[in-house]
């Protein structure tokens, strides 16, 4: 158990449609991360929030579009994807931005896009 | 040149053997280092913190070499359990940003 849950943990789109990653942390963290993650690459770090304000966006599309309404959820929502954003998105928090580095994961949704 | 590098492996050891990695960043400004562990289809966990004084937690001891940067992960007594893949985390200092950043990762396997 690692405080910090992700749904769906599967999901398949085509490229016209629209969903949404949901990301909960436990632990009373207020930072919190999303990153991508494709296969025989590093993680991808996506977007940083810092109590509830985004202050990271790493060159990300504009497809991928996230939402952090309070400090224990955070939502990645996605439109008009393309094959190339099939990855394992995860999601990520911790205590603070000083302590960026001590990060718990959640278990990653695995994206398909048809 | 990559900001974090690893040696991808995969690294094949019998069980109770010592085996080390390296890692190797290029911001020589990186403030804090960090290594995980990943296992099959899981998320990542952090494994241990990396201290300048360089750091024991049982089996596994870290290293920090600020001259050459690099850092190191030793572990002693290999389990079958240890089989994963572990990745280095660098954070570097960056003014207006919170990066943090991900090795590719080095394959760990344990044989019996």
């Amino acid at each position: 158990e690692t405080g910090v849950t992700q749904t769906p943990r599967h999901l398949v789109m085509g490229m016209t449609n629209k969903k949404s990653l949901k990301c909960e942390q436990h632990l009373g963290h207020n930072a919190m991360y999303w990153y991508k993650q494709s296969a025989k690459k590093p993680l991808e770090l996506m977007f940083v929030y810092s109590l509830e304000e985004r202050v990271e966006n790493n060159s990300v599309p504009s497809r991928f579009s996230p939402e952090c309404p309070n400090s224990s959820h955070l939502f990645l929502h996605l439109h008009t994807l393309q094959p190339e954003d099939s990855a394992l998105y995860l999601c990520a928090s911790s205590q603070g931005l000083l302590t960026r580095g001590e990060q718990y994961f959640g278990p990653g949704t695995r994206l398909t896009v048809t | 040149r990559k900001e974090v590098e690893q040696d991808p492996g995969p690294f094949n050891v019998p069980e109770g053997a010592t085996v080390a990695f390296n890692c190797t960043y290029s911001n020589s400004a990186s403030q804090s280092f960090f290594w995980y562990r990943q296992d099959c289809r899981k998320e990542p966990k952090l494994l241990m913190s990396v201290y300048s004084s360089g750091n024991e937690d049982g089996r596994f001891t870290a290293q920090l070499n600020r001259a050459s940067q690099y850092i190191s992960l030793l572990i002693r007594d290999s389990k079958l359990s240890d089989s994963a893949t572990y990745l280095c985390v660098v954070n570097p200092i960056n003014t207006g940003g919170f990066k943090t950043i991900f090795g590719a990762g080095t394959r760990l396997f344990v044989k019996a």
